[in-house]
């Protein structure tokens, strides 16, 4: 079907760990991709995107890759830090133009 | 620069009822999107309103209706609440359904 999944619900890092968290799609249409931290009471933050033109892209910390091979993205996070702790999301346009398709997301906590 | 305001934070109504969502675009935005978020669960597309006209809708059911106002700010109107209805309600707004920025949401409890 046209979801977007994440391989794991939880990840638990250190303090200044780098921190990886994964995300399976399977349209293949699809052709833009973000991620989004949502912390409890708020809704979700972006935090970087990409097309399907690219297979990496780098912002403040944050690191994203897709392989559309695998249909696979991924989130890297750098030095995490207690603020990290959040829910993540990928989120899919599926090739449409007017809707994005979320995963349930990776519950990330940070131990000091 | 304002960002996407919703109001009410939270609501309580009593299922049958019908509620009135309300979303305030962020400034330059004229594109507007509903999700809802089950406990636990991902966002869930309900429609999009682009230019004043719905633009796109999910797989929910006609009960579920909004608008959007010249102004680009948007209501969500459910009828004939139900328990299952229980959830929080996400305003995302764009500039041309490009950079969706989301709202802190309303949480809908339906007794």
């Amino acid at each position: 079907g046209e979801n977007v999944g994440l391989h794991l619900p939880t990840l638990s890092v250190q303090e200044g760990d780098n921190s990886i968290i994964n995300c399976a799609y399977s349209n293949s249409a699809s052709d833009y991709f973000i991620w989004y931290k949502q912390e409890s009471g708020k809704g979700p933050q972006f935090i970087i995107d990409i097309r399907s033109n690219m297979d990496k892209r780098q912002g403040q910390r944050v690191t994203v890759l897709l392989n559309k091979t695998v249909k696979h993205l991924s989130l890297q996070i750098a030095a995490t830090q207690p603020g990290d702790s959040a829910v993540y999301f990928c989120a899919d346009s599926g090739g449409s133009n007017y809707k994005l398709t979320f995963g349930k997301g990776t519950l990330l906590t940070v131990n000091p | 620069e304002t960002g996407v305001t919703q109001s009410p934070t939270h609501l309580i109504k009593t299922r049958g009822q019908q509620v009135t969502l309300r979303c305030s675009s962020q400034s330059g935005h004229n594109t507007v999107s509903w999700y809802q978020q089950a406990l636990g669960q991902g966002p869930q597309f309900i429609f999009q309103y682009y230019r004043e006209e719905e633009n796109g809708r999910g797989n929910f059911p006609p009960r579920f209706s909004g608008l959007q106002f010249p102004n680009y700010s948007s209501e969500l109107n459910v009828n004939a609440l139900e328990l299952d209805d229980s959830a929080l309600y996400l305003c995302a707004s764009s500039k041309d359904r490009r950079g969706y920025t989301f709202g802190s949401g309303t949480r809908l409890t339906v007794v």
